[in-house]
């Protein structure tokens, strides 16, 4: 059974840089796309980005400019750094695996809340 | 940018058939997936490929997806089902629904 399993700071003032972590266990790393997935009160679910194994990375317009994803195949982890956070960055931050022939994301992580204040 | 809509909240008595409706421009030709989520959890696939239904998942769920709506269908609603339900699409990055609050009473 595969499992994600997320860690990360859960507390940051604004302009630092939000750092996530994500290990997969129990299924091969590549071949999938992995995502990160943020959820806000007021927002609902946004995604963030994706990246292969190969390090190629797509991500959401709008936060872009302010988003690094990155990986590390030797230990099957990937990365999100968000930099310049603000309180509308405070959100529970998932991460997530995407198959390469779909759009859907079948496993996730438990989830990180992270507060900006 | 690309803009799903569901309804905030539907209701359906134990037993009966719940309908969840997803709202794109030309959704149909896209494909569109479906996740249950309850409070404190991560989301749970539950519909992907608009009609396919990942292992474990029990043959109530049901998805359709034609013109500008896809809809999720619940046969057989139990008090377990009660959850949050996000529809998603992909439009050059991916989009996800607001999120209907599915009340079983």
């Amino acid at each position: 059974q595969v499992q994600l399993q997320q860690w990360g700071a859960g507390l940051l003032k604004p302009s630092e840089t939000l750092s996530l972590s994500c290990a997969v266990y129990g299924g091969t790393f590549s071949g999938y796309f992995w995502n990160w997935i943020r959820q806000t009160s007021g927002k609902g679910l946004e995604w963030i980005g994706e990246i292969n194994d190969s390090g190629s990375t797509t991500y959401n317009p709008s936060l872009k400019s302010r988003v690094t994803i990155s990986v590390d195949t030797s230990k099957n982890q990937f990365y999100l750094k968000l930099r310049s956070v603000t309180a509308a960055d405070t959100a529970v931050y998932y991460c997530a695996r995407g198959l390469e022939n779909d759009i859907s994301k079948d496993f996730w992580g438990h989830g990180t809340l992270v507060t900006v204040s | 940018s690309y803009e799903l809509t569901q309804p905030p909240s539907v209701s359906v008595s134990p037993g009966q058939t719940a309908v969840i409706t997803c709202s794109g421009d030309k959704l149909g030709d896209k494909y569109t997936c479906w996740y249950q989520q309850k409070p404190g959890q991560a989301p749970v696939l539950v519909i992907y490929q608009d009609k396919m239904r990942p292992f474990g998942i029990p043959e109530r769920f049901s998805g359709s997806n034609s013109g500008n709506t896809a809809t999720l269908t619940i046969r057989g609603t139990q008090v377990m089902d009660e959850a949050y339900y996000y529809c998603q699409a992909w439009d050059s990055f991916v989009v996800f629904g607001g999120g209907t609050k599915l009340t079983v009473l």
